[in-house]
């Protein structure tokens, strides 16, 4: 069955430095996503994208980090700065591009970025 | 505000017994539901979905959840669990005007004994 993959599965950085988090998107799939999950904290959405831009964003999701898809198969989070609190799981979803594909959302395994 | 709300951090069941892990929602408009389930170092795995239709829905592994719209919830059910059930399950909701957005509960343990 076709996954999400996303590396690396831990990242360790200082606070301060950039980290681009990886992620290969289901190979047919059209929309894309990134969650966050705090340690023993819910879920929550970051950003969805499609047809190469951001499409809905949360509050979270401010002006240290972006999201870019360089090529036809990755699709990146990228946080410029990092703080203390950016410490999390950070999951990449993909949904496909029909009306019902769209529906489910397939999640990877997560990168678990920790920042010291 | 879309949301979600699952009240236990954990359910504790015996294996054989049926399950239930409890999910009520808030959204305008109709809501579109689903329920994941998170195993150690995986990512969430989709288990089964409500957009339209009967309020009973029948998804992976032999679970099934149950759309109640007076009480506004949507429990995850089995009939007889499994030892292998033990993981982390998440209900989830995004309303049916925006397919973007997904909001997720905080996630409901569930343990099943042998």
């Amino acid at each position: 069955e076709p996954e999400v993959t996303q590396t690396p599965s831990h990242q360790v950085t200082q606070m301060g430095q950039e980290v681009i988090l990886r992620c290969v998107p289901i190979s047919n799939h059209l929309y894309f996503y990134w969650y966050r999950q705090i340690l023993g904290q819910k879920v929550e959405f970051l950003v969805s994208f499609y047809n190469n831009e951001i499409s809905e964003k949360s509050e979270i999701f401010d002006d240290q980090f972006s999201v870019e898809r360089p090529d036809g198969s990755n699709f990146t989070l990228k946080i410029r700065s990092t703080k203390l609190e950016d410490s999390a799981m950070y999951f990449c979803a993909s949904s496909g591009g029909l009306a019902g594909g769209r529906n489910i959302q397939y999640f990877g395994a997560g990168t678990r970025l920790s920042v010291l | 505000a879309q949301s979600v709300a699952q009240p236990e951090d954990q359910v504790n069941v015996a294996e054989g017994n049926p399950l239930t892990v409890k999910c009520t929602y808030s959204v305008s408009g109709n809501p579109y539901l689903f329920w994941y389930v998170q195993y150690p170092n995986r990512g969430l795995q989709f288990l089964l979905k409500y957009i339209t239709g009967d309020n009973l829905v029948k998804g992976s592994y032999g679970f099934e959840a149950e759309f109640n719209k007076s009480q506004t919830s949507f429990h995850l059910k089995k009939p007889s669990a499994l030892v292998s059930d033990s993981a982390l399950y998440f209900c989830a909701v995004r309303d049916a005007g925006n397919f973007n957005k997904f909001y997720f509960g905080s996630g409901t343990k569930l343990n099943v004994k042998p």
